[in-house]
């Protein structure tokens, strides 16, 4: 079965820092990548998603993150954080042979200091 | 507006006793999911469904039991032979009839507690 592994499960960073979250993923065939973000009190929302084309995907409030095929991974980056930014973040994959089910990470929880 | 409605948002659950989530949702979506989330372990999924009648087990069904007799209606059970209930639950959907790489959305959760 494909696993899903975020490296960091909690990150503390003040204002401006740059962020970069990894995520690795365990199976070879073709997936569909995710990356999710759960604010504060608030449901899980779609933060940006690769599927085909150019490994770069930006996505909402300035997050991009890159697939390295030959690596497995997923990472996501902002150049800059903000306070808003504290939340916990989910990478998630979804093997497409499996078909429509998605394996989550564990989450890594983001503090912004202001 | 469309979306995920969960209920309730906290539950309590005595020993021995059965209680039911609600999950219903207004996007015409074919595909619904129930999740459970703990600390540290990120989402796992309990059940699935692709169209209704017709539902899989996920990763961790045991315990739980799930129907789908309506389109925008995916119940969740939790049992008693769940030895561990504590946790956040979470229903999500999708519009598989697009492909498997459109995004779930998410309900608000139901957070369900052991007295």
């Amino acid at each position: 079965a494909q696993s899903v592994s975020q490296h960091n499960h909690h990150v503390i960073l003040s204002e401006a820092a740059s962020l970069e979250l990894g995520c690795n993923y365990s199976y070879g065939g073709t997936v569909n990548l995710f990356w999710y973000v759960q604010y504060p009190g608030q449901h899980l929302q779609l933060l940006l998603k690769y599927f085909s084309g150019d490994p770069l995907v930006k996505g909402i409030k300035g997050f991009e993150a890159e697939f390295i095929k030959s690596k497995f991974s997923f990472n996501l980056r902002k150049p800059s954080v903000q306070w808003s930014d504290t939340a916990e973040y989910f990478c998630a994959v979804n093997v497409v042979a499996a078909g429509n089910k998605l394996t989550f990470g564990g989450g890594t929880r983001v503090l912004v200091k202001p | 507006d469309g979306g995920i409605t969960q209920s309730p948002k906290y539950l309590f659950r005595k020993e021995g006793q059965n209680v039911t989530l609600s999950c219903e949702q207004n996007l015409n979506h074919d595909a619904m999911y129930w999740y459970r989330q703990d600390p540290g372990q990120g989402l796992r999924l309990i059940y699935y469904s692709q169209i209704v009648n017709d539902f899989q087990k996920g990763d961790i069904a045991e315990g739980y039991s799930v129907s789908r007799e309506k389109k925008e209606s995916f119940p969740l059970t939790v049992t008693s032979a769940q030895k561990n209930p504590t946790a956040f639950y979470l229903c999500a959907s999708m519009d598989g009839t697009k492909g498997s790489n459109q995004p779930q959305h998410f309900g608000d959760g139901t957070r369900l507690s052991i007295l």
